[in-house]
């Protein structure tokens, strides 16, 4: 069964050091998902991504965050400064069209020190 | 502003018996829910979903209803079996999104 991946499984970096977050969609997906769950809470919003744009983001998405497709086949996530408070659970989904269930990958561990 | 919340924290059920988890969400636009089961350490798993035009849609074991009168939705899971135990989330969107918008979380523990 085709299924989202993502890499690292976990990620350790210090404080205003860049990231980048990497995720495979599954392979005839149109959109792609950003979402993160800080330890503890629920699963938040970040970055829908479709056609090669942003389609929608939230509040969370500042400046510090950007997406990109380099490939056929990545979807990756980068923060260029990370802080304190973005160490989360980072998932990337996807989806087909026109099916709205969004299928999640396992999740990068970002730990910022 | 909008939201989606669970009633309750945690839910613990013996084997199988059968398990209700229930989640109110307030957006009237809502026309699309989803139910996740989310084990630890692992993403969101799809469990099932439901428009809006039903209010009952059945899987493997496990049904969803959705009461669009009072804004409620449950999940309704048969013969729980250990393998059930997780965090079950709730999510909703409304047409002209694909963000989902998340519950809190529901931990159900299947005791032996």
């Amino acid at each position: 069964e085709p299924e989202v991946t993502q890499t690292p499984s976990h990620q350790v970096t210090q404080m205003g050091q860049e990231v980048i977050l990497r995720c495979v969609p599954i392979s005839n997906h149109l959109y792609f998902y950003w979402y993160r769950q800080i330890l503890g809470q629920k699963v938040e919003f970040l970055v829908s991504f479709y056609n090669n744009e942003i389609s929608e983001k939230s509040e969370i998405f500042d400046d510090q965050f950007s997406v990109e497709r380099p490939d056929g086949s990545n979807f990756t996530l980068k923060i260029r400064s990370t802080k304190l408070e973005d160490s989360a659970m980072y998932f990337c989904a996807s989806t087909g069209t026109p099916a709205y269930e969004q299928y999640f990958g396992p999740g990068t561990r970002l730990t910022v020190t | 502003g909008e939201s989606v919340g669970l009633h309750l924290p945690t839910l613990s059920v013996q084997e199988g018996d059968n398990s209700i988890i229930n989640c109110a969400y307030s957006n009237s636009a809502s026309d699309y829910f989803i139910w996740y089961k989310q084990e630890s350490g692992k993403g969101p798993q799809f469990i099932i979903d439901i428009r809006s035009n039903m209010d009952k849609r059945q899987g493997q074991r496990v049904t969803v209803l959705l009461n669009k009168t009072v804004k409620h939705l449950s999940l309704q899971i048969a013969a729980t079996q250990p393998g059930d135990s997780a965090v079950y989330f709730c999510a909703e969107n409304h047409t002209g999104r694909r963000a989902l918008t998340f519950g809190s979380g529901t931990r159900l523990q299947v005791q032996p």
